[in-house]
């Protein structure tokens, strides 16, 4: 497998615009992970999926952010309109959920997209 | 949501020197990461603690599960410029992390 695939690597775009982040999770993943790293702030947990459905949004900055997985295979995390301090490198992650109950499992990440909004 | 924060933000040492660094948290986890990242890159798992007072060796690095699983330390002997990067502790009970330690090791 080539690892969790995030794309573009880089998106520069201007206030106002709308920008769309793509992931690919490993494959047979039942868990998909979105986090934003900034050096204020680290890196936080955004949202993440099972089975495709959203668990756990809390950390979803504002209503411009919004995320989908409409299949086991794809994911986005769109932020319109985008703000200069949205700027930051969005990663995806994937794991797979072990039988028993416990997160004892490793989260793949991809490489990242450096988001900077100008 | 169950907080975490590592200690020290920053370090830098020279190679050869040890050096440990932590996470603490007032919740309990059932399990604890750590990973790496180096620049450009995301986190790398580096191991899973379970089990309270738990220590796991992984070459030079060496990791301890506090008894009532609420913290825990990476200890690195002898520290290489290839250990430089940004140290993240997990916890799993929700796969949220802490600040993370930016350890610089200069030769």
């Amino acid at each position: 497998d080539a690892g969790v695939i995030q794309s573009p690597r880089h998106e520069v775009t201007e206030m106002g615009q709308e920008v769309t982040l793509r992931c690919k999770p490993i494959s047979g993943h039942d868990y998909l992970f979105w986090y934003r790293q900034t050096m204020m702030r680290g890196l936080e947990l955004l949202i993440y999926f099972n089975n495709n459905v959203p668990i756990d949004d809390s950390g979803m900055p504002e209503d411009r952010f919004s995320a989908k997985m409409p299949n086991a295979s794809f994911s986005t995390l769109k932020i319109q309109p985008s703000e200069p301090r949205d700027s930051a490198v969005y990663f995806c992650a994937s794991s797979h959920y072990p039988v028993g109950g416990h997160w004892n499992t490793e989260a793949f990440f991809g490489q990242g997209t450096r988001l900077t909004v100008v | 949501t169950q907080l975490l924060e590592q200690s020290p933000q920053f370090l830098s040492i020279q190679e050869g020197e040890n050096l440990t660094v932590y996470c603490n948290s007032s919740s309990v986890f059932s399990s604890l990461q750590w990973y790496r990242q180096e620049p450009g890159e995301g986190p790398v798992l580096l191991v899973t603690v379970v089990t309270g007072g738990e220590v796991k060796k992984l070459k030079r690095l060496t990791f301890q599960f506090g008894d009532a699983r609420k913290d825990s330390s990476l200890h690195i002997t002898a520290a290489q410029t290839g250990d430089t990067g940004l140290y993240l502790c997990a916890g799993n009970n929700d796969m949220r992390f802490g600040a993370g330690t930016r350890l610089t090791v200069k030769p």
